[in-house]
Protein backbone atom coordinates (compact mmCIF):
# COMPACT_ATOMS: atom_id res chain seq x y z
CA UNK A 1 0.00 0.00 0.00
CA UNK A 2 1.00 3.23 -0.47
CA UNK A 3 3.64 4.97 2.02
CA UNK A 4 4.65 8.48 2.92
CA UNK A 5 8.16 9.78 4.61
CA UNK A 6 8.69 13.20 5.58
CA UNK A 7 12.62 14.11 5.80
CA UNK A 8 14.62 17.01 6.36
CA UNK A 9 16.92 19.33 9.04
CA UNK A 10 14.92 19.02 12.42
CA UNK A 11 16.37 22.91 13.47
CA UNK A 12 16.11 25.48 11.58
CA UNK A 13 17.60 29.07 12.77
CA UNK A 14 14.61 32.11 12.55
CA UNK A 15 14.32 34.16 9.71
CA UNK A 16 15.63 30.73 7.59
CA UNK A 17 13.73 28.58 5.18
CA UNK A 18 12.31 25.52 6.10
CA UNK A 19 12.72 22.52 3.61
CA UNK A 20 11.19 19.08 3.54
CA UNK A 21 10.98 16.68 1.47
CA UNK A 22 8.11 13.83 0.98
CA UNK A 23 8.90 10.53 -0.25
CA UNK A 24 5.93 8.54 -1.73
CA UNK A 25 6.45 4.59 -2.14
CA UNK A 26 4.04 1.97 -2.97
CA UNK A 27 2.04 4.28 -5.58
CA UNK A 28 2.71 6.80 -8.62
CA UNK A 29 2.67 9.98 -7.42
CA UNK A 30 1.24 11.12 -10.58
CA UNK A 31 -2.28 11.41 -9.41
CA UNK A 32 -3.85 12.82 -6.60
CA UNK A 33 -3.54 15.99 -4.39
CA UNK A 34 -0.36 15.74 -2.63
CA UNK A 35 -0.45 17.57 1.02
CA UNK A 36 1.46 19.65 3.59
CA UNK A 37 -0.19 19.68 6.96
CA UNK A 38 1.71 20.61 10.14
CA UNK A 39 0.70 20.44 14.02
CA UNK A 40 2.32 22.65 16.65
CA UNK A 41 3.20 21.20 19.83
CA UNK A 42 -0.18 20.08 21.78
CA UNK A 43 -2.09 22.06 19.49
CA UNK A 44 -4.35 20.87 16.37
CA UNK A 45 -3.80 20.59 12.90
CA UNK A 46 -3.24 23.51 10.35
CA UNK A 47 -3.70 22.54 6.36
CA UNK A 48 -0.68 24.16 4.40
CA UNK A 49 -1.24 23.46 1.37
CA UNK A 50 -1.51 21.00 -1.78
CA UNK A 51 0.02 20.16 -4.79
CA UNK A 52 -1.40 17.68 -8.14
CA UNK A 53 0.99 16.10 -10.62
CA UNK A 54 0.82 18.39 -13.20
CA UNK A 55 1.84 21.40 -11.14
CA UNK A 56 -1.31 22.99 -9.77
CA UNK A 57 -0.83 24.11 -6.09
CA UNK A 58 -3.04 25.68 -3.98
CA UNK A 59 -1.85 27.19 -0.35
CA UNK A 60 -3.72 28.21 3.11
CA UNK A 61 -3.80 32.37 2.33
CA UNK A 62 -2.53 32.66 6.51
CA UNK A 63 1.18 31.27 4.79
CA UNK A 64 0.47 31.72 1.24
CA UNK A 65 3.59 34.93 0.78
CA UNK A 66 5.96 32.10 2.46
CA UNK A 67 4.97 28.70 1.09
CA UNK A 68 6.30 26.78 -1.78
CA UNK A 69 5.14 23.12 -3.00
CA UNK A 70 6.85 21.59 -5.13
CA UNK A 71 6.90 18.05 -7.26
CA UNK A 72 9.15 15.77 -8.87
CA UNK A 73 7.34 13.02 -10.82
CA UNK A 74 10.54 11.22 -11.57
CA UNK A 75 11.80 10.64 -7.94
CA UNK A 76 8.16 10.15 -6.64
CA UNK A 77 8.72 12.84 -4.41
CA UNK A 78 7.11 16.57 -3.54
CA UNK A 79 8.89 19.22 -1.29
CA UNK A 80 7.88 22.08 1.01
CA UNK A 81 9.25 24.90 1.44
CA UNK A 82 8.34 27.87 4.08
CA UNK A 83 11.12 31.08 4.41
CA UNK A 84 11.07 33.61 7.05
CA UNK A 85 10.60 31.27 9.87
CA UNK A 86 9.75 31.81 13.47
CA UNK A 87 8.91 30.14 17.02
CA UNK A 88 5.77 30.06 15.76
CA UNK A 89 6.03 27.58 12.68
CA UNK A 90 7.99 24.89 15.50
CA UNK A 91 5.79 21.99 14.70
CA UNK A 92 5.64 18.69 13.30
CA UNK A 93 4.70 18.31 10.05
CA UNK A 94 3.07 15.54 8.12
CA UNK A 95 2.43 14.81 4.62
CA UNK A 96 -0.35 13.07 3.21
CA UNK A 97 -2.70 12.38 0.14
CA UNK A 98 -5.61 14.19 -0.49
CA UNK A 99 -8.18 12.05 -2.73
CA UNK A 100 -8.85 14.38 -5.33
CA UNK A 101 -9.67 18.58 -5.51
CA UNK A 102 -13.02 17.65 -4.32
CA UNK A 103 -13.20 15.04 -2.32
CA UNK A 104 -10.23 16.51 -0.03
CA UNK A 105 -9.57 14.27 2.88
CA UNK A 106 -6.32 13.04 3.73
CA UNK A 107 -5.34 9.09 3.58
CA UNK A 108 -2.65 8.14 3.89
CA UNK A 109 -0.47 10.42 6.39
CA UNK A 110 3.12 10.09 6.76
CA UNK A 111 5.00 9.49 10.47
CA UNK A 112 5.72 13.32 10.57
CA UNK A 113 8.42 15.41 11.04
CA UNK A 114 9.37 17.60 14.33
CA UNK A 115 10.97 20.93 13.06
CA UNK A 116 11.74 23.12 16.02
CA UNK A 117 12.53 26.53 14.99
CA UNK A 118 15.56 28.16 16.99
CA UNK A 119 18.93 29.47 17.32
CA UNK B 1 -12.79 30.69 5.87
CA UNK B 2 -14.91 27.62 7.57
CA UNK B 3 -13.87 27.60 11.31
CA UNK B 4 -14.56 23.91 12.86
CA UNK B 5 -15.64 23.87 16.67
CA UNK B 6 -15.67 20.65 18.53
CA UNK B 7 -16.68 19.74 22.14
CA UNK B 8 -16.56 18.77 24.39
CA UNK B 9 -13.09 19.41 24.39
CA UNK B 10 -12.23 16.44 26.54
CA UNK B 11 -14.30 13.65 28.05
CA UNK B 12 -14.38 10.60 29.41
CA UNK B 13 -16.01 7.22 28.97
CA UNK B 14 -16.34 4.25 30.48
CA UNK B 15 -15.19 0.91 28.79
CA UNK B 16 -18.24 -0.45 26.46
CA UNK B 17 -19.94 3.15 26.78
CA UNK B 18 -20.87 5.23 23.86
CA UNK B 19 -19.08 8.20 23.52
CA UNK B 20 -20.83 11.09 21.58
CA UNK B 21 -18.06 13.84 19.89
CA UNK B 22 -19.64 16.83 18.14
CA UNK B 23 -18.17 18.73 14.90
CA UNK B 24 -20.30 22.48 14.20
CA UNK B 25 -18.66 24.16 11.09
CA UNK B 26 -19.68 28.19 10.85
CA UNK B 27 -21.72 27.71 7.41
CA UNK B 28 -22.98 24.76 5.42
CA UNK B 29 -20.59 22.45 4.17
CA UNK B 30 -23.44 20.12 2.24
CA UNK B 31 -23.01 20.53 -1.35
CA UNK B 32 -26.92 20.62 -2.85
CA UNK B 33 -25.92 19.24 -5.98
CA UNK B 34 -25.19 16.16 -4.88
CA UNK B 35 -26.54 16.02 -1.54
CA UNK B 36 -22.94 14.98 -0.25
CA UNK B 37 -21.45 16.62 3.16
CA UNK B 38 -17.63 17.58 2.94
CA UNK B 39 -16.50 15.96 6.49
CA UNK B 40 -13.93 13.36 7.07
CA UNK B 41 -13.59 12.05 11.14
CA UNK B 42 -9.65 11.35 11.96
CA UNK B 43 -7.88 9.55 14.73
CA UNK B 44 -5.26 10.66 16.14
CA UNK B 45 -3.00 8.44 18.93
CA UNK B 46 0.23 9.68 21.14
CA UNK B 47 2.92 9.79 18.98
CA UNK B 48 1.13 8.75 15.93
CA UNK B 49 0.12 10.75 12.76
CA UNK B 50 -4.19 10.92 12.24
CA UNK B 51 -5.92 8.27 10.65
CA UNK B 52 -8.70 8.77 8.76
CA UNK B 53 -12.45 7.00 10.41
CA UNK B 54 -14.67 8.57 7.89
CA UNK B 55 -15.47 10.69 5.15
CA UNK B 56 -18.69 12.20 3.54
CA UNK B 57 -19.83 12.46 7.45
CA UNK B 58 -21.18 9.03 7.61
CA UNK B 59 -19.10 6.16 4.96
CA UNK B 60 -16.55 4.29 7.01
CA UNK B 61 -13.04 3.63 5.72
CA UNK B 62 -12.95 0.25 4.83
CA UNK B 63 -11.22 -1.41 7.75
CA UNK B 64 -12.25 0.91 10.33
CA UNK B 65 -14.20 -0.92 13.31
CA UNK B 66 -18.41 -0.38 12.58
CA UNK B 67 -18.46 0.50 16.72
CA UNK B 68 -17.68 4.39 15.14
CA UNK B 69 -20.35 6.19 13.02
CA UNK B 70 -20.67 9.40 12.15
CA UNK B 71 -23.88 11.35 11.30
CA UNK B 72 -25.22 15.23 10.28
CA UNK B 73 -25.99 17.20 7.61
CA UNK B 74 -25.23 21.00 7.01
CA UNK B 75 -23.54 22.24 9.59
CA UNK B 76 -23.93 20.10 12.62
CA UNK B 77 -22.17 16.60 12.67
CA UNK B 78 -21.50 13.64 15.34
CA UNK B 79 -19.02 10.62 15.28
CA UNK B 80 -20.05 7.92 17.71
CA UNK B 81 -18.04 5.43 19.03
CA UNK B 82 -20.92 2.77 20.35
CA UNK B 83 -18.67 0.85 22.91
CA UNK B 84 -15.41 2.10 23.95
CA UNK B 85 -12.48 0.22 24.29
CA UNK B 86 -9.07 0.52 25.45
CA UNK B 87 -7.52 1.42 22.03
CA UNK B 88 -10.30 4.20 21.34
CA UNK B 89 -7.97 6.39 23.70
CA UNK B 90 -6.91 9.27 20.87
CA UNK B 91 -7.75 12.51 20.25
CA UNK B 92 -10.52 12.65 17.17
CA UNK B 93 -10.62 15.75 14.59
CA UNK B 94 -13.11 16.69 11.94
CA UNK B 95 -12.13 18.14 8.90
CA UNK B 96 -14.02 20.20 6.16
CA UNK B 97 -13.19 19.83 2.43
CA UNK B 98 -16.26 21.94 1.02
CA UNK B 99 -13.70 24.72 0.00
CA UNK B 100 -10.55 25.74 0.79
CA UNK B 101 -8.32 26.51 3.10
CA UNK B 102 -9.01 23.23 4.06
CA UNK B 103 -9.72 23.35 8.38
CA UNK B 104 -10.56 21.08 11.16
CA UNK B 105 -11.75 21.04 14.61
CA UNK B 106 -9.56 21.83 17.42
CA UNK B 107 -9.81 18.16 18.58
CA UNK B 108 -11.80 16.18 21.43
CA UNK B 109 -9.80 14.04 23.51
CA UNK B 110 -11.41 10.52 24.45
CA UNK B 111 -10.01 8.89 28.11
CA UNK B 112 -11.16 5.84 29.97
CA UNK B 113 -13.28 6.81 32.96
Amino acid sequence: QVQLQESGPGLVKPSETLSLTCTVSGDSINNYYWTWIRQPPGKGLEWIGYIYYSGFTNYNPSLKSRVTISIDTSKNQFSLKLSSVTAADTAVYYCARGISRTDNWFDPWGQGTLVTVSS
Amino acid sequence: DIVMTQSPDSLAVSLGERATINCKSSQSVLYSSNNNNYLAWYQQKPGQPPKLLIYWASTRKSGVPDRFSGSGSGTDFTLTISSLQAEDVAVYYCQQYYSTPLTFGGGTKVEIK
